[in-house]
């Protein structure tokens, strides 16, 4: 079946502006997370959602960083006044269950702040 | 947090080669998966291998849970098998903790 989907794959934006970031999860997938991935690094853990509950915003690294899911499926990253230190490649990916750890990785958002 | 140390940095090997990749971790975890980004970025499931061993064509994996670590066999290589392998762990919280890699090349 489909996997997780990202889109766009690549964005280019100026300092300051907002952006947003959109992942399509497995279907059927209950949980949901968002990594980053600066040039030449692991990636690092941003946010998490599972079911209805409240999400882990835990690895966010500023407010000016927020994610909402809707309808406990698709989800959308949305930075604003975006810096150059933003510059990342944005990942999603999702789990079945939340008792289900292997979590499958989307192709990621590439985001270049000028 | 957790600590995850990949081992070695680089590594460059002739096609047909073998390979070990090592992963430690600081702590005790739930989860530890094995993870292979292709040059054009893309991360590819290898194995979900918190403990015990693994093989998939290949590639095996063991974990060693008890000593914190885990390793990732390369046989027979072959240059589609370059790119950055990762190791990340998770402890309970669903939140994975990467390391920081090892780069594969494999040259014909």
């Amino acid at each position: 079946g489909a996997g997780v989907s990202q889109s766009p794959s690549n964005k280019v934006t100026e300092k300051g502006k907002d952006v947003e970031l959109r992942c399509d999860p497995i279907s059927g997938h209950t949980a949901l997370y968002w990594y980053r991935q600066s040039l030449g690094q692991g990636l690092e853990f941003l946010i998490y959602f599972q079911g209805n509950s409240a999400p882990d915003k835990s690895g966010l690294p500023s407010d000016r960083f927020s994610a909402e899911r809707t309808g406990g499926s698709v989800s959308t990253l949305t930075i604003q006044r975006t810096q150059q230190e933003d510059s990342a490649v944005y990942f999603c990916a999702s789990t079945p269950r939340a008792a289900y750890n292997e979590q499958f990785f989307g192709p990621g958002t590439r985001l270049t702040v000028l | 947090g957790i600590q995850v140390e990949q081992s070695p940095p680089d590594l460059i090997l002739q096609e047909g080669a073998n390979s070990t990749l090592r992963c430690n971790f600081s702590d005790s975890v739930n989860n530890l998966q094995w993870f292979h980004q292709n040059p054009w970025g893309q991360l590819i499931n290898l194995f979900y291998i918190p403990s015990g061993t693994k093989q998939n064509g290949r590639l095996s994996a063991t974990t060693v849970a008890t000593e914190r670590y885990s390793l990732l066999y390369i046989s027979s290589s072959q240059t589609t098998d370059s790119g950055v392998y990762f190791c990340a762990v998770e402890r309970g919280d669903y939140k994975l903790s990467f390391g920081a890699g090892t780069t594969v090349t494999v040259r014909a």
